[in-house]
């Protein structure tokens, strides 16, 4: 399988723990991206890494997330002290990058990684 | 800031029957639009993509539109499928703060497809 894979798929956690998400992205591809997702709703950006570099992050972004790609290929995805409205799911997407800054690849999303915050 | 709005929120159609979604954009400066398609608990899959100097692109039974000068895009699904019940979101990439493009996605458009 060389699509994006996300783990785990389901999380349920209680409020004030910790939860770490992982993604592993197309292997030649050079860009990753995190959104969060809540139902009825679109995809809202987080974060954006460029091989290991991490080039934008959203306001979404509080201090209690944080996001890496040490190696520039697997990235994961901290809540730290997690609260209730966290709950939502976690989507990782890759892309391969394109030159200059313009952006016209094609994200390949993963199957998500659903957190329900108690 | 960027922004992406759809409409209808959401739509109800018979098997067979045609529909269009529509796209609105405050994205600048602008690089390309996509349309995915979005199952339910799935990640979006691509269907087609729209860049600055392209009015029209079709792909099988899906035609995408886009005005640039209006900011509007629209998807025309011609003679739907049940298989075609899903969300379809717009995306758009524009420049984000730090410089780099980053695709905005609309709400979506949640379509029922009725036998």
């Amino acid at each position: 399988d060389t699509g994006v894979s996300q783990d785990p798929r389901h999380k349920i956690t209680k409020r004030g723990q910790n939860v770490t998400f992982r993604c592993d992205p197309i292997s030649e591809h050079n860009r990753l991206y995190w959104y969060r997702q809540t139902l009825g709703q679109g995809p809202e950006f987080l974060t954006y890494f460029q091989n290991e570099a991490q080039l934008e992050k959203s306001r979404l972004l509080s201090d209690r997330f944080s996001a890496e790609r040490p190696k520039g290929s697997f990235s994961t995805l901290e809540i730290q002290r997690t609260e209730q409205g966290d709950s939502a799911m976690y989507l990782c997407a890759s892309s391969r990058g394109t030159s200059g800054s313009l952006h016209t690849g094609e994200l390949f999303f993963g199957e998500g990684s659903r957190l329900t915050v108690l | 800031k960027n922004q992406v709005e759809q409409s209808p929120q959401s739509l109800i159609i018979l098997e067979g029957k045609n529909c269009t979604l529509q796209c609105n954009y405050t994205v600048s400066p602008f690089s390309n639009l996509r349309w995915y398609k979005q199952d339910t608990g799935r990640g979006p899959v691509s269907l087609t993509i729209m860049t600055f100097s392209e009015n029209t692109k079709s792909n099988g039974r899906y035609t995408a539109t886009l005005d640039a000068d209006t900011k509007q895009s629209s998807l025309h699904i011609t003679a739907s499928q049940l298989s075609d019940s899903a969300s379809y979101i717009c995306v758009v990439s524009g420049q984000a703060s730090g410089g780099s493009y980053i695709p905005t996605f609309g709400r979506g458009t949640s379509l029922i497809v009725h036998p």
